[in-house]
Order: structure tokens, then C-alpha cells, then sequence
């Protein structure tokens, strides 16, 4: 059984560009999140789906946030008009479903640089 | 505001010793807890969940307590091993199926 998978490991990019990272939960797994993880600080959440209920998108930074899953599945978060201030691991997590105080599942994260 | 807090000092631990971290939180009112490891360059990994009417869960050489009234949750690893130096992550339930994470505490086992 295959864990969280995320999709690149590492980014570099140039201030202004849009780049997309690539979550695959746990297969069966309704629920998915989105973290972000600064040097030296918490996570921050970003945003939460759960089946085919709207997603939770109250962490969202900004506008220039967005993400989807398709098909109950795999999820992508695309930053656009990236910034410095972007640079951080994003970490996505899976949870086999709610309300049941259950734990996650969480990805190795993708490390995104911004210069 | 709401607010977890662990120290953000490490902790540095003699092997064989009980390492014992702490975690407060304010305006908050958990039904559930959790800790996570969490190792360099590596998503947290879970370890415990503590419900709101529990005051202790163990799991092989970790313990965990947990104080609604002090608003506290402390974490033991008793028989401290240097394979257990990692950064340690507390996790409050919130409304609408999320995790609110502390900032981590880091611990060092020194042989």
C-alpha cells in the first residue's frame, strides 16, 4: 500500500512564474489537505476537500492560491504570479474519512523556491 | 486568539532518559489531540490521539497526558534512544474537520 505521494520533490522557480504541485492521497482516503510549512514555523493550513463537499479554502494566502482534485483523487495546488514569500514545503495529507477523530496521512512535501 | 504553544527551545536528552515536552493552548476547546513526529525533510508521521476524557494514553515507550482544565497536553518518551531525535508536533481538532498544529518541539537524544 502505497502512502501520499507528492509531485516534484523540489521546485525552483523565478518570482512572477505559476507552478502546480501534484498530490496523490492514499487511495479510498475522502479527505485531503493542503499545508504550508515555513522554515522554522507550524503548519499552516490551506485548504480542505472532503468527498464532493465545496472545499474548505479559509487558508488560502491569496488569490494567486487556487486547488482542485479531480475525480475524488488527485489534487493540484497552483500558486500563480509566484513570490518570494511562496518559498516553503507544501504538504498535502489524506484521511480515510471525518468526524471520527482520525488521524493523516501526510506526504513528504514539496520543497518550492522562489527567486 | 487562538493559539498552541510548544517550546520552541530543543531539548537536549541524555539516552535512557524521559524526555517529557509540553503543549498549551488557549481559545480553544479540543474534543481530541494528537502528536506527530516529524524528521528532517520528511512529512509528520502520526503517533497518538488523546480524546478529551482520556488523562493518559500509552503506546510502547511514548505517553501521552492531557489537561483540559490547564489546557495542557504533555508528551513522554521514556528510555530515550537517539533514534527518537526528531521534531514533535501537537494537533487540536477544530471545527469543521481540521488540525491546528503547533510549531513543533525539537528533540535531541545524545548517546
Amino acid at each position: 500500500g502505497a502512502g501520499v505521494s507528492q509531485s516534484p520533490s523540489n521546485k525552483v522557480t523565478e518570482k512572477g512564474k505559476d507552478v502546480e504541485l501534484r498530490c496523490d492521497p492514499i487511495s479510498g482516503h475522502t479527505a485531503l489537505y493542503w499545508y504550508r510549512q515555513s522554515l522554522g514555523q507550524g503548519l499552516e493550513f490551506l485548504i480542505y476537500f472532503q468527498g464532493n463537499s465545496a472545499p474548505d479554502k479559509s487558508g488560502l494566502p491569496s488569490d494567486r492560491f487556487s486547488a482542485e482534485r479531480t475525480g475524488g483523487s488527485v489534487s493540484t495546488l497552483t500558486i500563480q504570479r509566484t513570490q518570494q514569500e511562496d518559498s516553503a514545503v507544501y504538504l498535502c495529507a489524506s484521511s480515510p474519512m471525518t468526524g471520527s477523530q482520525e488521524t493523516q496521512y501526510f506526504g513528504p512535501g514539496t520543497r518550492l523556491l522562489v527567486l | 486568539s487562538q493559539k498552541i504553544e510548544q517550546n520552541s527551545e530543543a531539548l537536549n536528552i541524555q539516552e535512557g532518559k524521559t524526555a517529557t515536552l509540553t503543549c498549551n493552548y488557549t481559545n480553544y476547546s479540543p474534543a481530541y489531540l494528537q502528536w506527530y513526529r516529524q524528521d528532517p525533510g520528511r512529512g509528520p508521521v502520526f503517533l497518538l490521539l488523546i480524546r478529551e476524557n482520556e488523562k493518559e494514553k500509552r503506546k510502547e515507550r511514548l505517553k501521552v497526558t492531557f489537561d483540559t482544565t490547564l489546557k495542557q497536553s504533555l508528551f513522554h518518551i521514556t528510555a530515550s534512544q537517539p533514534a527518537d531525535s526528531a521534531t514533535y508536533l501537537c494537533a487540536l481538532d477544530m471545527v469543521g474537520d481540521r488540525l491546528a498544529f503547533g510549531k513543533g518541539n525539537q528533540v535531541v537524544v545524545i548517546p
